[in-house]
């Protein structure tokens, strides 16, 4: 398999549950990133990763917790969500940090609704 | 920090037709222009990117401008076709700064 996987693809969750999105590069990129892209609105950095280190962190609620075991994985762990945080999660991948001119691939996102 | 405004909302095209996204971007260190295509229940993948020392870039029917002193830069699609059809993103960055996107462009190619 190529590219960037994310699961699962759709998840619906209680504000009360604990759930966790995947993702999965196998581009041998040493960048991931997770970006939250909601409707009318500019896709919104979240974290980066950079060599399994946190680089990142945009003002994220607590509530997203964000774990890089390793340079192939990330996980984006979620716990007493809002109905506000429904959105489509992309996960995403590049050979360097995005911003030295290394395109991002992104996967093809989990759409989360929160009920 | 940077700001990116990305023009018209939606775009609807015959097939044939040529199609133009434009993009204005706020900080003059930019120098990393990409553009990507989200097709329905995909992620947005890369079309075709530009650097600060390149004016345009052409790839097949797609090629981008970038007007420095402007602060724009535009997408333009040419011989569209049904599979055009997608959400189109800009975005700006500087050296070793994040990617800021553009709110998106719906393009409707009709046959």
């Amino acid at each position: 398999e190529t590219g960037v996987t994310q699961t699962p693809r759709h998840l619906v969750m209680g504000m009360t549950n604990k759930k966790s999105l995947k993702c999965e590069q196998h581009l041998g990129h040493n960048a991931m990133y997770w970006y939250k892209q909601s409707a009318k609105k500019p896709l919104e950095l979240m974290f980066v990763y950079s060599l399994e280190e946190r680089v990142e962190n945009n003002s994220v609620p607590s509530r997203f917790s964000p774990e890089c075991p390793n340079s192939s994985h990330l996980f984006l762990h979620l716990h007493t969500l809002q109905p506000e945080d429904s959105a489509l999660y992309l996960c995403a991948s590049s050979q360097e940090r995005a911003g030295r001119g290394s395109p991002l691939h992104f996967g093809n996102g989990t759409r989360l609704t929160v009920t | 920090g940077e700001n990116v405004e990305q023009h018209p909302s939606t775009l609807s095209v015959q097939e044939g037709d040529s199609a133009v996204i434009k993009c204005t971007y706020s900080d003059s260190a930019s120098n990393y222009f990409p553009w990507y295509k989200q097709e329905l229940g995909k992620g947005p993948q890369l079309i075709i990117d530009i650097r600060s020392n390149v004016g345009e870039k052409k790839d097949q029917r797609i090629a981008v401008t970038l007007n420095k002193t402007a602060k724009h830069f535009s997408l333009h699609i040419t011989e569209t076709q049904p599979e055009d059809s997608a959400v189109y993103f800009c975005a700006a960055s500087a050296s070793f700064q994040k990617l800021v996107f553009g709110t998106g462009t719906r393009l409707l190619v009709s046959p």
